[in-house]
């Protein structure tokens, strides 16, 4: 059975902290993604890596940064958290389009609260 | 040109009636169309997927309309059933070696007993 693991469910932090989310998935996916989800938003791309050590901003980068050491995990960092960075964070690996396996796989998400 | 739209952001069917989530997309370069759903407390998961050389495909109760010229896809879910109660986003891949989906804003689906 394939897995995204995202290492906390909840989260709550103070305002000016730094937030480390953490991703797993045991696909041997090049493809990890973060997204964030906000009501009436959709789910909004922050970072993308496509290789270890790769990555690419999404739609949303700022004030996020992320880190692939190895190809497994993919974590994502908020710098100085903000209020405005509550929300839901979803994790998601997805094979390459040579492959034709085109599905992604989601982790349960981890909701931040940040006060 | 890479947001793809989505509405209705929420609709409410009764029992056994038709479900209708519609999508249009501008950037021609898309080739897989995916519609993935979610209960409260999950991650999104994959339902079903299109490609533009398809106008239709069909899993059971959900099936997908495409229409490439008009850059609209829809999901329909036929005698709606109170379980398909959860959010579904439509989503569309750039395709290339970063495989990146961009997602609809999603629809909450609600299915009245």
């Amino acid at each position: 059975d394939v897995k995204v693991t995202q290492s906390s469910r909840y989260l709550v932090k103070r305002t000016g902290e730094k937030v480390f989310l953490e991703c797993v998935q045991d696909m041997d996916h090049e493809n990890m993604f973060w997204y964030r989800q906000d009501p009436g938003l959709g789910l909004r791309l922050i970072y993308f890596s496509y290789d270890v050590k790769m990555k690419e901003k999404g739609d949303i980068p700022e004030g996020y940064s992320v880190s692939r050491e190895k190809k497994e995990r993919f974590s994502l960092i908020l710098e100085s958290a903000s209020t405005n960075q509550t929300s839901m964070y979803l994790c998601a690996s997805r094979a390459p389009k040579l492959t034709m396996n085109t599905e992604a796989f989601f982790g349960q998400g981890t909701r931040l609260t940040v006060v | 040109q890479q947001q793809v739209k989505q509405s209705p952001q929420s609709l409410i069917v009764q029992k056994g009636g038709i479900s209708i989530i519609n999508c249009a997309y501008e950037n021609t370069a898309f080739d897989y169309f995916p519609w993935y759903q979610q209960f409260p407390g999950k991650g999104p998961a994959l339902l079903i997927a299109i490609r533009p050389d398809v106008s239709e495909k069909k899993e059971g109760r959900f099936t997908i309309s495409f229409n490439k010229s008009a850059k609209q896809f829809s999901l329909h879910i036929m005698d709606s059933q109170p379980g398909d109660s959860a959010t579904y986003f439509c989503a569309a891949s750039l395709g290339g070696a970063t495989n990146k989906l961009i997602f609809g804003t999603g629809t909450l689906l609600a299915v009245q007993p």
